[in-house]
């Protein structure tokens, strides 16, 4: 069965930057697409985007100057960071698996980690 | 404002059949897959269909999905106290280059 669990940071202050870890289980990172998406009441459910073991990644195009996802094969875990954060960014962040191929993302996710909230303040 | 257009709410009874749509435009629903997902209050979402209407085993073929056009549907049959839920359509678009969401719609079971 496979699990996903995020981690990090809960509170954040203005220009921090935010890093997040999804720690998988049941299945190696050597397949499939690894994915990030957010969600809050006044943006709704955002894709922000996704990193494969083949190197393949892309990132919503709003947050492409501030956003990095990265993988750790050893640890079967994977990464995101968003830099310069501001109170827009305050959402749950959830990180979730792409069934995709070697070739392409299928762009639907299944399963997702529970969640976890954070919240950027000053 | 969401790129795909969702009813904000929806309701029925127990045993009835009810319809959520999602539209969209060429560049989302129109030239690629669309997919749904329940997110029960407080949980994380989970996937109900992909393209349009395949289900993930373990969910109940209650749930169905369609496509027409720019337009996709998610049918649910049957209606049972615990599907109330938000449910959300979702689909990559080949304009703005990124996964678009629906707003949501909120099912209420009566």
């Amino acid at each position: 069965q496979v699990q996903l669990q995020e981690s990090g940071p809960r509170l954040l202050k203005p220009s921090q930057t935010l890093s997040l870890t999804c720690d998988v289980s049941g299945v190696s990172l050597i397949s499939y697409y690894w994915t990030w998406i957010r969600q809050s009441p006044g943006r709704g459910l955002e894709w922000i985007g996704h990193v494969s073991h083949s190197g393949t990644k892309a990132y919503h195009p709003s947050l492409q100057s501030r956003v990095s996802i990265s993988m750790d094969t050893s640890k079967n875990q994977f990464s995101l960071s968003l830099t310069s954060v501001t109170a827009a960014d305050t959402a749950t962040y959830f990180c979730a698996r792409d069934p995709g191929s070697s070739y392409y993302a299928y762009y639907w996710f299944d399963p997702w980690g529970p969640g976890i909230p954070v919240s950027v303040s000053s | 404002q969401s790129v795909l257009s969702q009813p904000p709410s929806v309701s029925g009874t127990p045993g009835q059949r009810i319809t959520i749509s999602c539209s969209g435009s060429k560049s989302n629903i129109g030239d690629n897959n669309a997919h749904w997902y329940q997110q029960v209050s407080g949980m994380a979402p989970k996937l109900l269909i992909h393209s349009y209407y395949q289900r993930p085993s373990g969910v109940p073929d209650r749930f169905s999905g369609s496509k027409s056009g720019t337009s996709a549907s998610l049918i649910i049959s049957g209606l049972q106290s615990a599907d109330e839920a938000e449910y959300y359509c979702a689909v990559w678009d080949d304009t703005l280059k990124t996964v678009v969401f629906g707003g949501g719609t909120k099912l209420t079971v009566l």
